[in-house]
């Protein structure tokens, strides 16, 4: 099973900051199922990227994903305060899915 | 609109048996799997399993198999996942969410549409 690493726990940070979150797998992982959810609480989680890159219907432009292989990153370019949340990764791999624990992002 | 919506909360003993469910409509139910995902108190998201109601395929995952039962009736549109013996520790949200993509990657979207949550609570 591939295990995936969040970094750090929690972030805080002030609105208008960047936010920049990790994610890290214990073996490479595709690309194509490397997935970013956002869940505010008391909310189901809500598709953010996918494809490691590749923004979700209706998610604005400051969201934006990269990397290959085993890292993998998330950032948000300027926060906005409906952007202090929990993020969570997810990969899919030998007919597995398995999410990461999350980094909650909160108001500094 | 897309949706999917799931079955209300749930109040249950150690040992009773639980089906919960969850509703698609405003999109091809037989083209997109439903999968399980678990939230207990406090906790992150876990994958537990999932079915295409196309053909009723399922995944599980090892955490979950032979603990929880997922199926799906196409005539009416609807995923449902149950226990036959419920334990305190499955007290949780439990939700589900549609997705494709995973026989044929180029497909793959996230899971892009998720129901509202059922709560489950079991105690004695």
């Amino acid at each position: 099973e591939i295990v995936l690493t969040q970094s750090p726990g929690t972030l805080s940070l002030s609105p208008g900051e960047r936010a920049t979150l990790s994610c890290r797998a214990s073996q490479s992982v595709s690309s194509t199922y490397l997935t970013w959810y956002q869940q505010k609480p008391g909310q189901a989680p809500r598709l953010l990227i996918y494809g490691a890159s590749s923004r979700a219907a209706g998610i604005p432009d400051r969201f934006s994903g990269s990397g290959s292989g085993t890292d993998f990153t998330l950032t948000i370019s300027r926060l906005e305060p409906e952007d202090f949340a929990v993020y969570y990764c997810q990969q899919y791999g030998g007919s597995q899915f398995t999410f990461g624990p999350g980094t909650k992002v909160d108001i500094k | 609109e897309v949706q999917l919506v799931q079955s209300g909360a749930e109040v249950k003993k150690p040992g009773e048996s639980l089906k919960i469910s969850c509703k698609g409509s405003g999109y091809s139910f037989t083209s997109y799997w439903i999968a399980w995902v678990r939230q207990m108190p406090g906790k992150g998201l876990e994958w537990m399993g999932m079915i295409y109601p196309g053909d009723s395929a399922t995944r599980y995952s090892p955490s979950f198999q032979g603990q929880v039962t997922v199926s799906a009736d196409k005539s009416i549109t609807t995923a449902s996942l149950q226990w036959s013996s419920l334990k305190a520790s499955d007290t949780a949200m439990y939700y589900c969410a549609r997705l494709r993509g995973v026989v044929s990657p180029s497909y793959y979207d996230g899971m892009d549409v998720w129901g509202q949550g059922t709560t489950v609570t079991v105690s004695s």
